[in-house]
């Protein structure tokens, strides 16, 4: 079964990090680019970040570049997302999400559990 | 703001067709893919490519696409499609970026 599993996540002071992680299972890892996805309380899915198959190509959304750092272990078939420097805006429940590919188009599918990352004092 | 714009919510009666719709500059050069949102649930895939379903997912459920808008249509509305819908593709910095959501009430 394809399956993403997700952990990490949890309250967290403003400032302060968190660390995100994402196992796969059920299909061949290294072969897809991973991304993040998020949603705010109240608000509608945004794409974080993403990562190639390969690691070499890593894109971030304006509002988490600089603090947030997308990453993979193939050898794990792990995804993560270390986040600093923290703030309210972040707080929100967090997708590991595959990216796949065909007839010219790109879809994510599937997607992990999710995880509620909570930023408060 | 998204570069790709949602009605906030529509409604359909039950049985009914109800098109969603999905407004942006880069939907002329980029395919859409529409998402499935429950409260609770992760999203799901319903559209890809030009009208492409995963298996699994009802054929009531069909996109489309003119000029800048794409639409995806669920024909005969089902309770359970109460939900909130995303369409996703491309900014013009190629970015991927997802639409503001419409929320479907069905009446």
């Amino acid at each position: 079964e394809v399956q993403l599993v997700q952990s990490g996540g949890g309250p967290v002071k403003p400032g302060g990090s968190l660390r995100l992680s994402c196992a796969a299972s059920g299909f061949n890892f290294n072969d897809y680019t991973f991304n993040w996805v998020r949603q705010a309380p109240g608000q509608g899915l945004e794409w974080v970040s993403s990562i190639s198959s390969g690691g070499s190509y890593i894109y971030y959304a304006d509002a988490v570049r600089g603090r947030f750092t997308i990453s993979r272990d193939n050898t794990k078939n792990s995804l993560y997302l270390q986040m600093n420097s923290l703030s309210a805006e972040d707080t929100a429940v967090y997708y590991c999400v595959r990216e796949d590919y065909g007839f010219g188009a790109n879809w994510f599918d599937p997607w992990g559990q999710g995880t509620l990352v909570t930023v408060s004092s | 703001s998204s570069e790709l714009t949602q009605d906030p919510a529509v409604s359909v009666a039950l049985g009914q067709t109800v098109r969603i719709t999905c407004q942006g500059d880069t939907v002329r050069d980029y395919y859409v893919s529409w998402y499935q949102h429950k409260p609770g649930r992760a999203p799901v895939v319903l559209i890809y490519g030009r009208n492409s379903r995963p298996s699994g997912i009802p054929d009531r459920f069909s996109g489309s696409s003119s000029g800048d808008t794409a639409s995806l249509t669920i024909t005969g509305a089902q309770a359970e499609d109460e939900a909130d819908y995303y369409c996703n593709s491309r900014d013009s910095s190629s970015n991927l970026v997802f639409g503001g959501g419409t929320r479907l009430t069905v009446l």
